[in-house]
């Protein structure tokens, strides 16, 4: 079955801290690895990932793909209150085909 | 550009009643997704259409959880009866068919709460 695991579950960090978020799969045929940020409405897209190694970034937000360790890790630099959102990581099994989410990682940014 | 619409954003229904949700997807998306959210977890999908077309719905509770999408655009999911366990956000998502950037777009979701 596939399966999708984020960690940590929960993270409270203070404005101007870094955070680390993980996210790790087992599913057949891997195609793309997803990241969506969901604040009280709907999953918004930040970054697609396909191939290993190579780093996506969008102003403090960064994210890399290790296709051997079958995982991905999000980066946030100097956070800030609204970065205070779930995390949500999403995996492509097939080309095509669904997507399945992982738990999400909730982060509390305090000011 | 138009994002995916859902209504109604808010239900409250009793258990054993009925509900149905509708979604319009962005113009243009041949597929189409009906995830369920339950507070605390990643969504979860309950089916996929492309076109008018169903390719995944093995997760869908089938005794009590319809959709529909007759014509390729809009689509309706149905809940006949509702559990206390139905509750939670249900999200629409739509895609192009076999987009290279595979992102999915969302609603807004339609929260449901059965008491």
């Amino acid at each position: 079955e596939d399966k999708v695991v984020q960690s940590p579950l929960s993270l409270v960090v203070h404005e101007g801290d870094t955070v680390t978020l993980n996210c790790s799969y087992e599913v057949t045929n891997f195609r793309s690895l997803l990241w969506y940020k969901q604040e009280k409405k709907a999953p918004t897209f930040l970054f697609m990932l396909t191939s290993s190694g190579i780093e996506k970034k969008s102003g403090r937000l960064s994210s890399i793909l290790d296709k051997k360790e079958l995982s991905s890790i999000l980066n946030i630099t100097a956070t800030q209150t609204g970065d205070s959102a779930i995390y949500l990581c999403a995996v492509s099994p097939n080309y095509g085909q669904n997507f399945v989410f992982g738990p999400g990682t909730r982060l509390s940014v305090l000011p | 550009e138009a994002g995916v619409a859902q209504s109604p954003r808010y239900k409250i229904i009793e258990k054993r009643q009925s509900v149905a949700f509708w979604c319009n997807p962005i113009s243009g998306h041949a597929t189409l997704y009906w995830y369920q959210q339950i507070l605390g977890q990643g969504p979860k999908l309950l089916i996929q259409f492309q076109n008018n077309g169903v390719v995944d719905d093995s997760q869908l509770p089938k005794d009590r959880f319809s959709a529909e999408r007759l014509k390729g655009v809009d689509s309706t999911l149905k809940i006949q009866p509702a559990k206390l366990e139905d509750s939670a956000v249900y999200l629409c998502a739509s895609s192009l068919v076999y987009a290279n950037t595979g992102e999915l777009f969302f609603g807004e979701g339609s929260r449901l709460t059965v008491l």
